[in-house]
C-alpha cells in the first residue's frame, strides 16, 4: 500500500531564507507527483506537477525535484517571503491505479518578516 | 473564469437527513474527484470518475454515493449522514481522461452532522 509522508509537519524560518519540503513515498512505481499549497480555510491549489519521467520542474521562486529509486520528492522555496506561508502538501498517482492519488498530511510553512 | 465550484460551502445538519453537495467545473475536464479533509488525516480520495458514467472508490468511500451523468457535475450524495462524516470535503478536476494530470481544486464544503 502506498504511504505518503512529509516531514517536518510544521516550519518556522525568517524572511529571505532558503528551504526545502520533504516528501516521501513507499512505493516508486509512481506515474506522477504533484505539489500543492493551501492556505487557511481554502482549496488546493497546484504548485508543480513532475511526471515519473521527469527530475525536476521549475515554476519562478520553487523548484520540485523527483528520485524515484529513493523514493523522494524535495520542493525547494528560494527567498522566503511571508506570502508563501500556508500548507504545503505532495500527492502521488501510483501506475495501474487509475485515478487514485494519496496525500501527504502536508508541512505547515511560516515565514516571518 | 476557469473553476470548480462548490455548493454548499457550509452546511449544518443532523444525522439520517439526506444530503447532496453539488461540484461543477467549467473546464470541460474530463476527470474529477472527491476529497475529505480531516485533522490528523490528511486528504483523503472518497470516489473518483475518469469519464461520463463512470466512478470508481478512493479511500474511504463508505457512506457516500456519486454520479456523473455529465462532464460538467460530480455530485456527492450522503444517503443517512452520521457524525463520522463531519469534514472538509473537496472536490477536484483535471483535463486528462487518462487520470489526474494538474488538479484544480474548489474551495471546500464545511459540513457538520449533528
Amino acid at each position: 500500500k502506498q504511504e505518503v509522508t512529509q516531514i517536518p509537519a510544521a516550519l518556522s524560518v525568517p524572511e529571505g531564507e532558503n528551504l526545502v519540503l520533504n516528501c516521501s513515498f513507499t512505493d516508486s512505481a509512481i506515474y506522477n507527483l504533484q505539489w500543492f499549497r493551501q492556505d487557511p480555510g481554502k482549496g488546493l491549489t497546484s504548485l508543480l506537477l513532475i511526471q515519473s519521467s521527469q527530475r525536476e520542474q521549475t515554476s519562478g521562486r520553487l523548484n520540485a525535484s523527483l528520485d524515484k529509486s529513493s523514493g523522494r520528492s524535495t520542493l525547494y522555496i528560494a527567498a522566503s517571503q511571508p506570502g508563501d506561508s500556508a500548507t504545503y502538501l505532495c500527492a502521488v498517482r501510483r501506475y495501474n491505479q487509475g485515478g487514485k492519488l494519496i496525500f501527504g498530511q502536508g508541512t505547515e510553512l511560516s515565514v516571518k518578516p | 473564469e476557469a473553476q470548480v465550484t462548490q455548493n454548499p460551502r457550509y452546511l449544518i445538519t443532523v444525522t439520517g437527513k439526506k444530503l447532496t453537495v453539488t461540484c461543477s467545473q467549467n473546464m470541460n475536464h474530463e476527470y474529477m474527484s472527491w476529497y475529505r479533509q480531516d485533522p490528523g488525516l490528511g486528504l483523503r480520495q472518497i470516489y473518483y470518475s475518469m469519464n461520463v458514467e463512470v466512478t470508481d472508490k478512493g479511500d474511504v468511500p463508505e457512506g457516500y454515493k456519486v454520479s456523473r451523468k455529465e462532464k460538467r457535475n460530480f455530485p456527492l450524495i450522503l444517503e443517512s449522514p452520521s457524525p463520522n462524516q463531519t469534514s472538509l470535503y473537496f472536490c477536484a478536476s483535471s483535463l486528462l481522461a487518462g487520470g489526474p494530470g494538474e488538479l484544480f481544486f474548489g474551495e471546500g464544503s464545511r459540513l457538520t452532522v449533528l
